[in-house]
Formats: structure tokens, C-alpha cells, sequence
């Protein structure tokens, strides 16, 4: 299996900040790396696909970058309904896996 | 507007099987650009795979589930079906059904539904 692990495993920031989080894969994923968004109680939220494809409906304030073993998910200008956990996937080879996940908390 | 909802016991006991479906609207599950699956949420934990399938073709599963998982889709019904055998409370989570598209994103996901496996 593809391990994929988030770093950090939880941030704090506050509104109006520029934030990245990284995800790396034990073994290359090529562009198969999305990104999605959780709020408590929520189903996740699909944001990016392939690396950089930004969902419809996303706002432009996230972004994708990265190929084959580390990829980063940045928010330009945090808002206060960004503060949610954040996971990524690899779907480049089965099974599909999730990194640990991003805690985005207020600081 | 595509929908997910899942159905199904919210409580089961061990050793038994798990059986939950997913009514879909708004899209036919037979459409061959878009795959069907579940994914599992233990309580403040993080996310699992557990498996997919095409209209078209066989299902993916997750091995760490071994034999005991079996997705299955019924056109009629227009709904998708995850059957886990053997639960124990490791199984105890909520259980998400999803669409994905071919780059394997998941893009529309139900709300999701807390099975616990307790006696």
C-alpha cells in the first residue's frame, strides 16, 4: 500500500493568513493526489483533484502544487469557515489512501 | 443534483454482517464515467477506503478488509449496496457512501451513517 503522511498533523492560524500544508507519499503517485475538506459532523469535501484541478464551486483562495512523492495545499486568506480538517488522497494505485489528516484550528 | 443517502441498521452485533445501501438521485449509477463506493470513519479518526466499483467493470476492495467486504450495484433500484461479514468493534464507524469520478476523486459523498458493532 501507498502511506501517505500529512505534516503538521495540526496548525493553528488566524483569519486573513496564508497557510500550507504537505502531504508525502511513500512511493510516487504521479498527479493522482487530491484533497479534501471536513468540518465537524460533515462528510468530507472534495477541493483539489489531480495535484491542482480545483473542484467547481471551490474558492480560487486554495490551491494544489506538487507531483510524484510531496504535494502542498495552500489558502491564501484563511476564512473563518476554512477551519476544518484537511486530508489527502492518492488514487494512483489501489487501494486508495488518506494521509492522518490536518487540524486547522483558530489561533 | 447528484444526492447520496445511506440506509441501513445503526447497530450490529459482533460476529454478524453489516449491510448498508445507498439510494442515488439525480445521476444513474449504470453511467460509466463515474464509479460508486464506500469509505469508513471511525469516531475522531481518520479516513478508509474501503472499495468501488464501475458499471462496467469489477470491484476494488480494500485488502485490509480481506474477503469480508462485497459492494454490489442494482441499476433497478438505482442504489449500491457494502456488505462487511464478520464485524467486530474495530468495524465501528461511520459509513460513508460516494461518487467517484475517473481519476479516482470522490466528488459527491452521502452524509454519512454511524454503524457501531456491539452486543
Amino acid at each position: 500500500d501507498i502511506h501517505m503522511t500529512q505534516s503538521p498533523s495540526s496548525l493553528s492560524a488566524s483569519v486573513g493568513d496564508r497557510v500550507t500544508i504537505t502531504c508525502r507519499a511513500s512511493q510516487s503517485v504521479d498527479s493522482f493526489l487530491n484533497w479534501y475538506q471536513q468540518r465537524p459532523g460533515e462528510a468530507p469535501k472534495l477541493l483539489i483533484y489531480t495535484t491542482s484541478t480545483l473542484q467547481s464551486g471551490v474558492p480560487s483562495r486554495f490551491s494544489g502544487s506538487g507531483s510524484g512523492t510531496e504535494f502542498t495545499l495552500a489558502i491564501s486568506s484563511l476564512q473563518p469557515e476554512d477551519f476544518a480538517t484537511y486530508y489527502c488522497q492518492q488514487t494512483s494505485r489501489s487501494p486508495v489512501t488518506f494521509g492522518q489528516g490536518t487540524r486547522l484550528e483558530i489561533k | 443534483q447528484l444526492h447520496l443517502q445511506e440506509s441501513g441498521p445503526g447497530l450490529v452485533k459482533p460476529s454478524e454482517t453489516l449491510s448498508l445501501t445507498c439510494a442515488v438521485s439525480g445521476a444513474l449509477i449504470t453511467r460509466t464515467d463515474h464509479n460508486w463506493g464506500w469509505v469508513r470513519q471511525p469516531p475522531g479518526k481518520g479516513l478508509e477506503w474501503i472499495g468501488s466499483i464501475y458499471f462496467s467493470g469489477s470491484p476494488y476492495y480494500n485488502p485490509s478488509l480481506n474477503s469480508r467486504v462485497t459492494i454490489s450495484l442494482d441499476p433497478s433500484k438505482n442504489h449500491f449496496s457494502l456488505s462487511l461479514t464478520s464485524v467486530t468493534a474495530a468495524d465501528t464507524a461511520i459509513y460513508y457512501c460516494a461518487r467517484g469520478i475517473r481519476t479516482g476523486a470522490t466528488d459527491s459523498w452521502g452524509p454519512g451513517t454511524l454503524v457501531t458493532v456491539s452486543s
